[in-house]
């Protein structure tokens, strides 16, 4: 039962690098989307995916970039990374056919220096 | 749109207290409402969800909570708190074919010996 997979979970990137977060999920899921969790703002919606091929904004799409080539992927790209994207990112999936429940991966921890 | 507002982004009680944490919500439309635990360092877990059956619903961990529509709150409760309930907390709703989940800012709970 793997659910929704997260890679990697801890990176530190210099300021100006880009990197590429990776999310995978095995249960058919269409939705897939990715949050950031910052101290007292709770989780906030970067970028989310209803299905294959189609992405939209969320909340704080900013200095990001996704794609949905397949159901099972949904990777996250910092473009040019900078400080103000140290955070912890979840990448989240769900089915229309089980109440709304989102479930998510464990985390990725990223500090920019 | 919807919103959620967490009264308390700090809640501390002693263990075998009542454990309560406010939650209100809202929605134009129809809510589905949840809450989330996440203890250090690691990913969120669903303690429970409000689908419009049942207002009063019961969640893992021996925690509840009751959807109140008039008050718009979905507060959660559990009559006696254990060493391990320690962590954050967050409340969250969707609604209708939204695809977005909406977080509070989160609560974290201690509990004193």
């Amino acid at each position: 039962n793997a659910g929704v997979t997260q890679t990697p979970k801890f990176q530190v990137l210099k300021t100006g690098q880009s990197m590429t977060l990776q999310c995978a999920q095995d249960m058919n899921h269409e939705y897939m989307s990715w949050y950031r969790q910052d101290p007292g703002m709770g989780l906030r919606l970067i970028h989310y995916s209803v299905g294959a091929g189609i992405t939209d904004q969320g909340e704080v799409p900013n200095g990001y970039n996704v794609s949905r080539s397949t159901t099972e992927d949904f990777p996250l790209r910092l473009l040019s990374a900078a400080p103000s994207q140290t955070s912890v990112y979840f990448c989240a999936s769900k089915t229309a056919g089980d109440g709304n429940t989102i479930y998510f991966g464990e985390g990725s921890w990223l500090t920019v220096v | 749109a919807q919103s959620v507002t967490q009264l308390g982004s700090h809640v501390s009680v002693s263990e075998g207290a009542l454990v309560l944490l406010r939650c209100n919500y809202s929605s134009s439309v129809p809510p589905y409402l949840f809450w989330y635990v996440q203890y250090p360092n690691q990913g969120l877990q669903l303690l429970l969800k409000y689908t419009s059956a049942a207002t009063l619903v019961k969640g893992i961990n021996g925690f509840e909570a009751e959807f109140k529509k008039s008050e718009t709150s979905f507060h959660l409760t559990k009559p006696s708190a254990h060493m391990s309930d320690a962590a954050e907390y967050f409340c969250a709703v969707t609604g209708g074919g939204a695809q977005k989940l909406v977080f509070g800012q989160g609560t974290r709970l201690t509990i004193n010996p």
